[in-house]
């Protein structure tokens, strides 16, 4: 039972275009979100997030949009970046969960083409 | 400037053969946690730990054990391992506090022939 899906294994975009990363959930006790980004042989790292009290959080590039009733995130990035091709992961967690643990989606890789 | 450090970086085993993978973090986090990583399927919990002394199975735990005797490390080991456990395994730690994201070290590149 995957709790947390990215339905799109890859996307491709061209550099300075929007990139949008979608990632839906089953589980409504999830009430954090993340993204995190990966690069080839290195470990995950944390891009945003957002909390179940918000439906947008912007950091720069990049903003994340929750709709709870639709269980549906997205992660823009505007303007896109070569620098930005990585494997996205989308994780949440809740409240009652032991040691905060995260449920992870499946990927997408993002290739940003100059 | 350490963060999480996994131990070793790359490994191949036969199939029957035992093994620890060994995370260590400077951050003085209360929980760590050990993930594998396959194909089209994400990052899967294997074991965690919400403080020292203490572990729990994640969502995936069989035919792994884990220890935490000090804060600092994470210990997880295979004891007679399978070709499916093939596989790249990630180590991560945050602290208690909800807002927080986890951060993880650069993984172990695990082979069983």
């Amino acid at each position: 039972d995957q709790q947390v899906k990215q339905n799109s294994p890859s996307l491709s975009v061209q550099e300075g275009r929007i990139s949008i990363l979608n990632c839906d959930y089953t589980n409504s006790m999830f009430d954090y979100f993340l993204w995190y980004k990966k690069y080839p042989a290195e470990g995950p790292t944390f891009l945003i997030s957002i909390s179940s009290i918000k439906d947008k959080n912007e950091d720069g590039r990049f903003t994340v949009f929750l709709n709870k009733s639709a269980k549906h995130l997205s992660l823009h990035i505007v303007p896109s970046q070569p620098g930005d091709s990585a494997v996205y992961f989308c994780a949440a967690s809740a409240r009652e969960t032991s040691g905060s643990r995260l449920t992870f989606g499946e990927g997408t890789q993002l290739t940003v083409n100059p | 400037n350490a963060g999480v450090t996994q131990t070793p970086k790359f490994r191949v085993l036969k199939t029957g053969q035992s093994m620890t993978l060994l995370c260590a973090q400077d951050m003085n986090h209360e929980y760590m946690y050990w993930y594998r990583q396959d194909p089209g399927m994400g990052l899967r919990l294997i074991h965690y730990s919400v403080g020292e002394g203490t572990t729990a199975k994640g969502e995936v735990p069989d035919g792994y054990n884990v220890s935490r005797l000090k804060k600092q490390n994470f210990l997880l080991g295979l004891e007679s391992a399978a070709p499916s456990q093939t596989s790249v395994y990630f180590c991560a730690s945050s602290s208690p506090r909800r807002t927080t994201e986890a951060f993880f070290g650069q993984g172990t590149r695990l082979t069983v022939v």
